[in-house]
C-alpha cells in the first residue's frame, strides 16, 4: 500500500465515450501527477498540479482533461480517445515538485481504446 | 532533448549474485537524480533521491552512486535474491516539472 489510490484498474472503452480515471492520496503531499506509459516507452510525465494548481502540461492532447478539485483527489477525464491512447495511466504524488522528494505512485489504470 | 538512458536494458542473474545498472543523463540542468523499484503489478516503489555529486545511497543490499559532473548513476544489488525481481527505473529531475525517466533496466534473478 503506497497511500495513492487509482480507480479503475482496468478500463475497456470506445472511441465515442467519455470516461474519468481517478486518483487519490492521503499522503499529505501538495504536488500530483498522470504519467503515461506506453508498451517500451518510458513514463511520460503528462500533467503536474500543485497546491491544486495546474503546473504543467506537457503538450497533451485535449481529449485528455485534468482536474484537481482538492489536494488529495485528481481526475482524468477521457473523451474520443484513439487506439494509441492505450496505455497503463498512473498517478503520483510527491511533497514538492522541485525534485526533491520521492514520489508514490498509484499502481495505475490499464486502458484499452477499441 | 533530455535524455535519459538505463543499460542494460534486461539482465538474468543467479541467485546470490552481485550487479549494477547504469543510468545516463545530461550533465547540465541537473535538480536530482530517483531510483525506483517496479514490481510486476505493483505500483513504482522510491528507492533512492540523489540530489548532491557524490552522492553515495544505501537501502538493504542495494546501494546507488552518483556523479553529476559526468552524468551517470549507477545502481548495485548485493547477494541478488528472487524478491529483487523488478524492472528498475531512473528519472532525471532537470527542473521543476521536468521529470524525464529512463525506460529501465528489467532484472530477473534466478533460485
Amino acid at each position: 500500500e503506497t497511500g495513492v489510490t487509482q480507480t479503475p484498474r482496468h478500463l475497456v472503452m470506445g472511441m465515442t465515450n467519455k470516461k474519468s480515471l481517478k486518483c487519490e492520496q492521503h499522503l499529505g503531499h501538495n504536488a500530483m501527477y498522470w504519467y503515461k506509459q506506453s508498451a517500451k516507452k518510458p513514463l511520460e510525465l503528462m500533467f503536474v498540479y500543485s497546491l491544486e494548481e495546474r503546473v504543467e502540461n506537457n503538450s497533451v492532447p485535449s481529449r485528455f482533461s485534468p482536474e484537481c478539485p482538492n489536494s488529495s483527489h485528481l481526475f482524468l477525464h477521457l473523451h474520443t480517445l484513439q487506439p494509441e491512447d492505450s496505455a497503463l495511466y498512473l498517478c503520483a504524488s510527491s511533497q514538492d515538485i522541485q525534485g526533491r522528494t520521492e514520489a508514490f505512485f498509484g499502481q495505475g489504470t490499464r486502458l484499452t481504446v477499441v | 532533448i533530455l535524455n535519459v538512458e538505463q543499460s542494460p536494458q534486461s539482465l538474468h542473474v543467479q541467485e546470490g549474485d552481485s550487479t549494477n545498472f547504469t543510468c545516463s543523463f545530461p550533465s547540465s540542468n541537473f535538480y536530482a537524480l530517483h531510483w525506483y523499484r517496479w514490481e510486476t503489478a505493483k505500483s513504482p516503489e522510491a528507492l533512492f533521491v540523489m540530489t548532491l555529486n557524490g552522492d553515495e545511497k544505501k537501502k538493504g543490499r542495494i546501494s546507488a552512486t552518483l556523479n553529476t559532473k559526468e552524468g551517470y548513476s549507477y545502481l548495485y544489488i548485493k547477494g541478488s535474491q528472487p524478491e529483487d525481481s523488478a524492472t528498475y527505473l531512473c528519472a532525471f529531475i532537470a527542473g521543476t516539472y521536468k521529470y524525464i525517466f529512463g525506460t529501465g533496466t528489467r532484472l530477473k534473478v534466478l533460485a
